[in-house]
């Protein structure tokens, strides 16, 4: 599976924009890029995903850069629910584990009041 | 209805004692998986279940582990003879069987092991 690299944990204040980063320098042109949350004793939610247009949803907007090595994950204003385990996973719907999700160590979004 | 859902949340366990958990997916959901997280770890794929067949099982799930679905709808995970190391979070999660679809996920089974 191809890999992603985000920093261990960012810190971010109640209200302000939080742009949560990752590197996936070997993706692949069948990879699409997922983003997954796990808020405190629950288990990981799916935030977004795309291929290689921008996209924005209720949650999030996940902004794909031209050559797809990296994204970013943007929360427009953040909130003390915030505050969870941000996970960047590629998913290659072509090959036949499509299904599974590799997870990383993700990052630590800490939301300060 | 009312998402995926595990049972117990929490189990402490003797090593050397078998344990099983069950998830019950969201109803049409044909795909259902199991996850094992440690602290300060993402979940690992263990294993994956298409309707009542196991298609695909992780090499981290020893002859200890078992897992089954047996009429396509709810599943078990069973460990047997515990040890220290299986002590962690069993996640379960399902899906809809195809196109780009999210994965759902309960909020886990906590074992320790003592």
């Amino acid at each position: 599976d191809a890999k992603t690299t985000q920093p261990n944990s960012m810190e971010s204040n109640e209200e302000e924009p939080v742009h949560l980063p990752c590197n996936h320098s070997t993706i692949s042109g069948t990879d699409y890029i997922h983003w997954y949350r796990q808020l405190p004793s629950q288990g990981p939610e799916y935030v977004i995903h795309g291929l290689t247009s921008n996209v924005n949803n209720r949650m999030a907007s996940l902004a794909i850069a031209e050559d797809r090595k990296s994204s970013t994950l943007i929360l427009h204003r953040a909130t003390l629910r915030d505050a969870a385990v941000y996970y960047c996973i590629l998913r290659d719907y072509s090959g036949g584990s499509n299904y599974k999700l590799t997870f990383g160590k993700g990052t630590l979004l800490t939301v300060n009041p | 209805d009312t998402g995926v859902s595990q049972d117990p949340r929490h189990k402490i366990t003797k090593r050397g004692q078998n344990v099983t958990f069950r998830c019950d997916p969201i109803s049409e959901h044909n795909r259902l998986y199991w996850y094992r997280q440690t602290l300060g770890q993402g979940p690992e794929f263990l294993t994956y279940f298409q309707n009542e067949a196991q298609l695909e099982k992780s090499r981290l799930l020893s002859d200890r582990f078992s897992a089954e679905r047996p009429k396509g709808s709810f599943s078990t995970l069973e460990i047997q003879r515990t040890e220290q190391g299986d002590s962690a979070m069993y996640l379960c999660a399902s899906s809809l069987g195809s196109g780009q679809t999210e994965a759902f996920f309960g909020q886990g089974t906590r074992l320790t092991v003592v």
